[in-house]
């Protein structure tokens, strides 16, 4: 049962322009949720985390929102560089100090 | 410089033989956490480990076992019960903090 999903394995987007990441989640319980990047070989890398009391965290270039009611949230990178060419892993939790759910990743390719 | 060191970065076995996977962490994390990533299948979780001598089953923890006699370390052992060990590791670590990950053992089991 994949509780945390991303639906789109890839993604392409031109260098400048917005990358738009998306996640879906069925359990309710998570109030937490967090976005990490991966390079192949690599261990992945947080980038940017929200708790259900918000519906908005941004942190430079990147923005995540969280949409409750439909139990959706997405992750705005703008604008997108070369180096952000990586695959992208939503997350969630119960609660901040616990262990994660992750989604299946997204692999974004950011071109010239 | 703190982190997360998991040795060695690729390992090759023999089917039928057990294999242990290292994991040191130097951050002073209680939180010690194993997860395994499979094309299309994201990372799920082995084993998690969230004080020294303590520690609980993930979502896939057949045929794997784990000790936690350290703070430091959460030595991995994929056995020979596991029957798809061909993997990519990572472990992970935290502290009342987003999961800080190691960069991976990649088990290679012909």
């Amino acid at each position: 049962d994949q509780q945390v999903k991303q639906n789109s394995p890839s993604l392409s987007v031109q260098e400048g322009r917005i990358s738009i990441l998306n996640c879906d989640y069925t359990n309710s319980m998570f109030d937490y949720f967090l976005w990490y990047k991966k390079y192949p070989a690599e261990g992945p890398t947080f980038l940017i985390s929200i708790s259900s009391i918000k519906d908005k965290n941004e942190d430079g270039r990147f923005t995540v929102f969280l949409n409750k009611s439909a139990k959706h949230l997405s992750l705005h990178i703008v604008p997108s560089q070369p180096g952000d060419s990586a695959v992208y892993f939503c997350a969630a939790s119960r609660g901040t100090a616990s262990k994660l759910t992750f989604g299946t990743g997204t692999r974004l390719q950011v071109t010239l | 410089d703190g982190g997360i060191t998991q040795s060695p970065k690729y390992l090759f076995r023999k089917e039928g033989q057990n294999v242990t996977l290292s994991c040191e962490q130097n951050l002073n994390h209680d939180a010690m956490y194993w997860y395994r990533q499979d094309p299309g299948q994201g990372l799920r979780l082995i084993y998690y480990s969230q004080i020294v001598n303590d520690f609980q089953k993930g979502d896939i923890a057949e045929g794997y076992s784990v000790s936690r006699e350290k703070k430091e370390s959460f030595p991995l052992t994929v056995t020979s019960a596991q029957k798809n060990p061909t993997a990519f590791y990572l472990c992970a670590s935290s502290h009342n903090s987003p999961l800080h990950f190691g960069n991976g053992t990649r088990l290679t089991v012909t």
